[in-house]
């Protein structure tokens, strides 16, 4: 079946832009979940959604980035007025339930540079 | 410190070569993960655990929960085995997924 899908693939934006990244999890997944990873840098987390439950949004790295999931199901991650350091790898995953007892599956990422 | 220690960061193996990746971490967890990222980007989940002992073909995960580690071992490896390593832990019952720096791991024909 269908993975995980992200649009766009590549995102080249000046910088003080706006840009939305979207996430289309597996269907019938409930949990979603948003990544970044930066040049030369590990994996961090930003943002996970558990059902209709609030977001856990403690890895947003500023108040320039939120996000939002729509029906349960498509995530948009929208990052406002651009940094260069915003430039990253963003990374979707979804999970067929709570994060503790089910299996990550990833998308293939965006990768935003801001110039 | 780093709550997440991967080593070692880079690993070069002959094929064939039994192969292990180590991490230790030092908060409390609810799962364990290892994931695989090939070059090109795309991160694939290997095992999710949080006890005992899981296999999945050539590749092996342990932990020891009391000790806080967890090993994942690769039999016979293979050049298409080379990609970077990561371990991940999952601190509580939320998403937050805290990240290994991760190993590179490269298997030479």
């Amino acid at each position: 079946g269908a993975g995980v899908s992200q649009s766009p693939s590549n995102k080249v934006t000046e910088k003080g832009k706006d840009v939305e990244l979207r996430c289309d999890p597996i269907s019938g997944h409930t949990a979603l979940y948003w990544y970044r990873q930066s040049l030369g840098q590990g994996l961090e987390f930003l943002i996970y959604f558990q059902g209709n439950s609030a977001p856990d949004k403690s890895g947003l790295p500023s108040d320039r980035f939120s996000a939002e999931r729509t029906g349960g199901s498509v995530s948009t991650l929208t990052i406002q007025r651009t940094q260069q350091e915003d430039s990253a790898v963003y990374l979707c995953a979804s999970s067929l339930g709570l994060a503790r007892n089910n299996e990550q599956f990833f998308g293939p990422g965006t990768r935003l540079t801001v110039l | 410190k780093n709550e997440v220690e991967q080593s070692p960061q880079n690993l070069t193996a002959q094929e064939g070569e039994f192969i292990t990746i180590n991490c230790s971490y030092s908060v409390g967890i609810s799962a364990l993960h290892w994931l695989q990222q090939h070059p090109g980007g795309g991160i694939v989940s290997l095992f999710m655990l949080s006890s005992g002992k899981k296999k999945h073909g050539r590749l092996i995960a342990t932990i020891n929960i009391q000790e806080k580690h967890s090993s994942l071992h690769i039999t016979a490896s293979h050049p298409r085995d080379s990609a970077v390593y990561i371990c991940a832990v999952l601190g509580g019952s939320q998403g937050n997924l805290i990240f290994g720096k991760g190993t590179k791991l490269s298997v030479k024909p």
